[in-house]
């Protein structure tokens, strides 16, 4: 069965602008979780999305925003775009939550210059 | 910070030997996860132990707990130079997220 895909794979964005990355999870799969990996912080948790709903939320400034659509599949946004934005972001799907283990996408790695 | 620490940070080793990682974490979990990631591409999930578990194999992969000392291993035997990557331990506490630890780098020499 096909796995998590991310588009895009790359991306470079101007200091100040908004990005929109998009997560498609595995069929089946109702939860889909975000996460962001910089060398500095390692990885770290943004949100959960289960059905369509925020069900956790991670210590990122409101910036950082996210949604599900009925599909599962989900998006996240970050909008006035800091350098230190810049890293890997990957999102994973599970069956209903992370308990279950992810499956992960091979991320958008998101340059901001 | 919840998050757990990985020991040691990076490890070679020549490859037909045995690789050890170890986790610690600091609070009480559901459940603990493996994961390997190569070349900051996505992360592969390898193995998942329950709380109330205290080892667990998958192939030649072997995972111990122990909730007591809070900590984790993974033991990689008979290692090859595929198995180079990074290797990161993730807790559950049943919040719909996970904690991942720092990671420890694994070379695998031919």
């Amino acid at each position: 069965k096909a796995g998590v895909t991310q588009t895009p794979r790359y991306l470079i964005k101007t200091r100040g602008q908004q990005v929109t990355l998009s997560c498609s999870p595995i069929s089946g799969h109702r939860s889909v979780s975000w996460y962001q990996q910089t060398p500095g912080q390692g990885l770290q948790f943004l949100f959960e999305y289960f059905s369509e709903t925020q069900r956790n939320k991670g210590n990122f400034p409101g910036r950082f925003s996210g949604r599900q659509f009925s599909n599962s599949r989900s998006e996240m946004n970050v909008s006035t775009l800091e350098l230190g934005d810049s890293a890997l972001y990957l999102c994973a799907s599970s069956l209903a939550s992370s308990d279950y283990g992810y499956t992960f996408g091979s991320g958008t790695r998101l340059t901001v210059v | 910070s919840q998050q757990g620490e990985e020991d040691p940070q990076a490890l070679s080793i020549q490859e037909g030997e045995n690789a050890t990682m170890n986790c610690s974490y600091k609070t009480s979990i559901n459940n603990l996860q493996w994961y390997r990631q190569n070349s900051g591409r996505g992360l592969v999930h390898l193995i998942l132990i329950r709380s109330n578990e205290r080892e667990k194999h998958s192939g030649r992969l072997r995972v111990t707990l122990d909730t007591s000392k809070k900590s984790s291993s993974l033991l990689i035997t008979a290692s090859r130079a595929a198995d180079t990557a990074s290797y990161f331990c993730a807790t559950g506490t049943g919040a719909n997220n996970l904690f991942f630890g720092t990671g420890t780098r694994l070379t695998v020499i031919p």
